[in-house]
């Protein structure tokens, strides 16, 4: 199973929205919605920001959003804070029942 | 809260075995789908491996099938990743992770494995 593709990084200056692209095939993104989106701070564990697509946990900010297209998810960060700089990983299920992560991008805040 | 703790992490030579552990608490252990994922260093999440609630569904990524073997004591509230076959490149921080289908929604901080001669 290949890696979902993400762009390696992406900036925008504080108050700016800045969106995150996440590309698979008909087997994983694009069959099922079971996209998720997490948040990696440097030498942290990942946090779950997204999960079913669009649906976001108890406690994440509705800066953060999500949605998808076919087999493109995508993760847009509004009002952009200094705090949200960190990695951020696309998953999404599959049709051979595993998991598959996105190769990740560097979201950095100019 | 939840809480996930991983351990069992360590140097390993190529060939080696490793067991590691997870004790759970601040939730429902045996309600819960868990996976093992990884992150080698400098380097992205892979998933590798879930179990259902019971114990008797098992999935596995194809880097380590047949290697490594999930398994699960909902009586202790532990979750185990026995791994064989070690290789140089199964060298990462191996992460404890509520869920298993739709979404990851709790990590633990991980343990990490180093396989080297």
């Amino acid at each position: 199973q290949s890696a979902l593709s993400q762009p390696a990084s992406v900036s925008g200056s504080p108050g700016q929205s800045i969106t995150i692209s996440c590309t698979g095939t008909s087997s994983d993104v694009g069959g099922y919605n079971y996209v998720s989106w997490c948040q990696q701070h440097p030498g942290k564990a990942p946090k779950l920001m997204i999960y079913d697509v669009s649906k976001r946990p108890s406690g994440v900010s509705n800066r953060f959003s999500a949605s998808k297209s076919g087999n493109t998810a995508s993760l847009t960060i509004s009002g952009l804070q200094a705090e949200d700089e960190a990695d951020y990983y696309c998953s999404s299920y599959t049709n051979s029942g595993s998991h598959v992560f996105g190769t990740g991008t560097k979201v950095t805040v100019l | 809260q939840v809480r996930l703790v991983e351990s069992g992490g360590g140097l390993v030579k190529p060939g080696g075995s490793l067991r590691l552990s997870c004790a759970a608490s601040g939730f429902t252990f045996s309600d819960s789908y868990m996976s093992w994922i990884r992150q080698a260093p400098g380097k992205g999440l892979e998933w590798l491996s879930y179990i259902s609630t019971s114990g008797n569904t098992m999935y596995y990524a194809d880097s380590v099938k047949g290697r490594f073997t999930i398994s699960r004591d909902n009586a202790k509230n532990s979750l185990l990743l026995q791994m064989n076959s070690l290789r140089a490149e199964d060298t990462a921080v191996y992460h404890c992770v509520r869920g298993g289908r739709s979404h990851f929604d709790y990590w633990g901080q991980g343990t990490l494995v180093t396989v080297s001669s």
